[in-house]
């Protein structure tokens, strides 16, 4: 089964700097979803990757697709205190049919 | 466009007792999957629901089952609760599988005492 490590697995910045999450695949990946998640809360969904060298942006999070490393990256430009909470990676696997299977997440915390 | 809707968003139960949880996903949405949350394991996935058939299948015991309705509302049961089912449970909403953007509800806080 296909497996996500996410690092670093936590992660505290000053506001205004600059941040990047990885997210490593065990299989090839075929689509890469971002979310991040508010404490007990639910996840909110970021973007999502298909194509390898793809890049998406969302407000200051870009994330991009590499399929040759088997990985995403997530950066964050100029954090804020907003940005803090639980980052997640998902994937699914070559079939249609497969589940969404999340790595462990990463906990960015933004500090004044 | 109403999102996805997890209900109860908090429930306390008894060792021993069993609970249902229930997924409305988006309005078009045919296919429901479930995932269990703790600290200490992350996001695992449960079973997922397509078209009221299960289609995918979690490493968990069979006192966790589910099943979806014509609508595509989902429910979730647990029997025979024990401590180490307190988690989040959470609930994604896609349109079909595959690689299909995948919206989550706020998912219901269970806990066992």
């Amino acid at each position: 089964s296909q497996e996500l490590e996410q690092s670093p697995q936590s992660l505290i910045v000053q506001e205004g700097k600059n941040l990047t999450i990885n997210c490593t695949s065990s299989k090839t990946l075929y689509g890469l979803y971002w979310y991040k998640q508010k404490y007990g809360e639910g996840l909110i969904f970021l973007m999502m990757l298909q194509k390898g060298g793809e890049e998406k942006s969302h407000e200051k999070i870009t994330a991009k697709l590499d399929e040759k490393k088997q990985q995403s990256s997530l950066h964050i430009t100029a954090s804020q205190p907003s940005h803090a909470g639980i980052y997640l990676c998902g994937a699914v696997g070559l079939s249609g049919n497969t589940p969404l299977v999340f790595g462990k997440g990463t906990r960015l915390s933004v500090i004044a | 466009k109403a999102g996805v809707t997890q209900t109860p968003r908090y429930l306390i139960k008894t060792r021993g007792q069993q609970v249902t949880l229930s997924c409305s996903p988006i309005s078009g949405h045919r296919s429901v999957s479930w995932y269990q949350q703790t600290p200490g394991q992350g996001l695992q996935f449960l079973f997922e629901y397509f078209s009221e058939t299960q289609r995918n299948k979690g490493n968990f015991p069979g006192r966790f089952s589910g099943r979806q309705f014509s609508n595509s509302r989902s429910e979730m049961n647990v029997s025979t609760l024990e401590l180490g089912d307190s988690a989040l449970y959470l609930c994604a909403s896609r349109a079909q599988g595959g690689n299909t953007e995948a919206f989550f509800g706020q998912g219901t806080r269970l806990t066992v005492v």
